[in-house]
Order: C-alpha cells, then sequence, then structure tokens
C-alpha cells in the first residue's frame, strides 16, 4: 500500500457505457495527478490537479472528465471510450506541482470493448 | 520542452551481475531527475531522485545514480542484482519552477534478472 489508494483495480466497460474511476490520497498532499499508461509508449499526464483546482488539461479528448472534490480525492469519469482508451491508469499525488517523488496508486486496468 | 529518452528497452542479466539502466535528457532549463520502478500488475515506486547537490544519489534497493551535467545523463546503477529486482525501470525530468508538474517520462527499460 503506497498511500494512494485506486478502484476499482480491473474494468470492462462497452463503448456506451458510462463508468468512474476513484483515487483517494490521505498522505496530506496538495496536488494530483492522472496518467494513461499504454503498451509502448511513455506514461501521458492527462490531468493536473493543485489544491483542488485543475491546472492542466493536457489535450485529453473529452470523453475523460475528471472532477476534484477535495484534496484527498480524484475522479475520473469515462463516457463513449473507444477501444484506443485501453490502457492503464495512474493517479499519482504530490506535496507540491512540479517537485516531482510523486507517490503512485496501484492503477486502474480499463478494457474497453 | 523537455524530453527523455531510455536507450535500452530490455535488458536481461545474470542474478548478482552489475547492471546500469542508461538514462539521456534534454531540456533548456534545470531539472530535477528521478528513477522509477513498476513491478507487475502495480503503479510505479520512487527508486531516486536528483533535486541539487551531490550528482551522486542513492536510492532503495541498493540502486544509485549519477546526475552528469555536461553529458545530460542520469544513469541507474546496481552493483549486484538479485531476482527480485526484475521490473520495467522509469526515468523522469521535471524542470524548476514547473507550475504545471509536468513529470516527463522516458518509455521505460524493462530489466530480466536470470538466475
Amino acid at each position: 500500500e503506497t498511500g494512494v489508494t485506486q478502484t476499482p483495480r480491473h474494468l470492462v466497460m462497452g463503448m456506451t457505457n458510462k463508468k468512474s474511476l476513484k483515487c483517494e490520497q490521505h498522505l496530506g498532499h496538495n496536488a494530483m495527478y492522472w496518467y494513461k499508461q499504454s503498451a509502448k509508449k511513455p506514461l501521458e499526464l492527462m490531468f493536473v490537479y493543485n489544491f483542488k483546482e485543475q491546472t492542466e488539461n493536457n489535450s485529453v479528448p473529452s470523453r475523460f472528465s475528471p472532477e476534484c472534490p477535495n484534496s484527498s480525492h480524484l475522479f475520473l469519469h469515462l463516457h463513449t471510450l473507444q477501444p484506443e482508451d485501453s490502457a492503464l491508469y495512474l493517479c499519482a499525488s504530490s506535496q507540491d506541482v512540479g517537485v516531482g517523488g510523486y507517490t503512485f496508486g496501484s492503477g486502474t486496468r480499463l478494457t474497453v470493448v | 520542452a523537455q524530453s527523455v529518452t531510455q536507450l535500452d528497452s530490455q535488458v536481461p542479466v545474470f542474478e548478482e551481475a552489475p547492471v546500469e539502466l542508461r538514462c539521456n535528457y534534454s531540456s533548456s532549463v534545470s531539472v530535477y531527475l528521478f528513477w522509477y520502478v513498476q513491478y507487475p500488475n502495480q503503479g510505479l515506486q520512487l527508486l531516486l531522485k536528483y533535486l541539487s547537490g551531490s550528482t551522486l544519489v542513492k536510492g532503495i534497493n541498493g540502486f544509485e545514480a549519477e546526475f552528469n551535467k555536461s553529458q545530460t545523463s542520469f544513469h541507474l546503477r546496481k552493483p549486484s542484482v538479485h531476482i527480485s529486482d526484475t521490473a520495467e525501470y522509469f526515468c523522469a525530468v521535471s524542470s524548476y519552477g514547473g507550475s504545471q508538474g509536468n513529470l516527463i517520462f522516458g518509455k521505460g527499460t524493462k530489466l530480466s534478472v536470470k538466475p
């Protein structure tokens, strides 16, 4: 257990479904992130939240919708996904934005069918 | 813009042998450098980081890395590997004052330790 908990660990969804990924940290960190890890590609930063405010959207399609209700929780709402969205989605947190030393969760393995 | 190049996608090595995983970066500003490890079906775990000071950084599990500014490298080393070191290793860079927290990752190097 790293201190960042992601649920569910695995998710299979159809292209017309709506689902949400959840991330929770109780490390007292102020920044939270969503990353996408696809096979044979570098990790891609999707969203950055700092003190609950979104500070970066890295050109992510609108079918991915993040939500950060408080500094401990981060969600990624999914709707009308495509098969190419199948990947490992990783949540991370850090004390402050930009300094690194991120703590990662174990990820949600998403399969879109 | 920053970028990270991990020159080897796979590195096979025998148990108790030394290993070096190579990482080069490109940046127009000063950087922070990191190595992460990912075991199967898990997230990334921080091995070590260079923020400032001594260029030789020691991390967990007996790993160390050396920051070489002139060669823009941050290679990871371990003098004697174990079977349990089998995992994927990621080098990452972020810039000073990177207000957007954009930690840029390399594509990863899969270390395979054989008995």
